[in-house]
């Protein structure tokens, strides 16, 4: 089964709007961390942002935050006042802590984001 | 503060032949970790070492192997590199273990003809 689906291959946002992507995923580890990457053509992986599975809040920072629905396991990513430098592949990717220090990233398939002028 | 750097960012080989990535992660992270990105595998994990130690090992074949040094530098190394070895091999950086964030560098882009 996989464990993080993004089910938006692409998507097509008109300048100035907000954009959802949609990230569900699955473990049984209740210890575990979601990360958003955005990854321009230039090929390298920009950290956005995280949430932790025990965060009571969901986690902003600046123009992106994440709807964490811990019982639906879904982790949206939301950009408000999308630009047209957010024009990338956005990949959702899970890190499960069952093992102690364990780094490995699961990753989604990934978005392709394009804002339109 | 200096991100993760990649070396070298761009590289052709032929099957067969043997490669050598470099990263440097980011001053004071303890952390590297490794993963291949494919259009058709999408991004898979390689490895992850911690202080100098192997901690994790994803499911490639032993021609890919790497290394940590005491400065938290790593390498990887690709042996007998065949087509489907075309990639872009990425590396990540974090502070201690299972700490939030993760960073990556820009990768190093792998052409095998």
């Amino acid at each position: 089964a996989q464990k993080i689906t993004q089910t938006q291959p692409g998507m097509f946002v008109q300048e100035k709007e907000a954009v959802t992507l949609d990230c569900t995923y699955d473990t049984s580890d209740p210890s575990y961390g979601l990360f958003w990457y955005k990854q321009p053509s230039s090929g390298e992986m920009i950290f956005l942002i995280y949430q932790g599975s025990y965060d009571q809040q969901n986690a902003t920072e600046g123009r992106y935050s994440l709807n964490f629905q811990k019982a639906r396991k879904s982790a949206n990513l939301v950009i408000s006042a999308s630009q047209l430098g957010d024009s990338a592949m956005y990949f959702c990717a899970m890190r499960e802590n069952s093992n102690f220090g364990n780094e490995k990233l699961t990753f989604g398939t990934g978005t392709r984001l394009t804002i339109i002028p | 503060k200096a991100g993760v750097t990649q070396t070298p960012r761009y590289l052709i080989k032929t099957r067969g032949q043997q490669v050598t990535l470099s990263c440097s992660p980011i001053s004071g992270h303890r952390s590297v970790s490794w993963y291949q990105q494919t259009p058709g595998q999408g991004l898979q994990f390689l490895f992850e070492y911690f202080s100098e130690t192997q901690r994790n090992k994803g499911n490639f074949p032993g021609r890919f192997s790497g290394r940590q040094f005491s400065n938290s530098r790593s390498e990887m190394n690709v042996s007998t590199l065949e087509l489907g070895d075309s990639a872009l091999y990425l590396c990540a950086s974090s502070p201690t273990q299972n700490t939030g964030e993760l960073f990556f560098g820009e990768g190093s882009r792998l052409t095998v003809l």
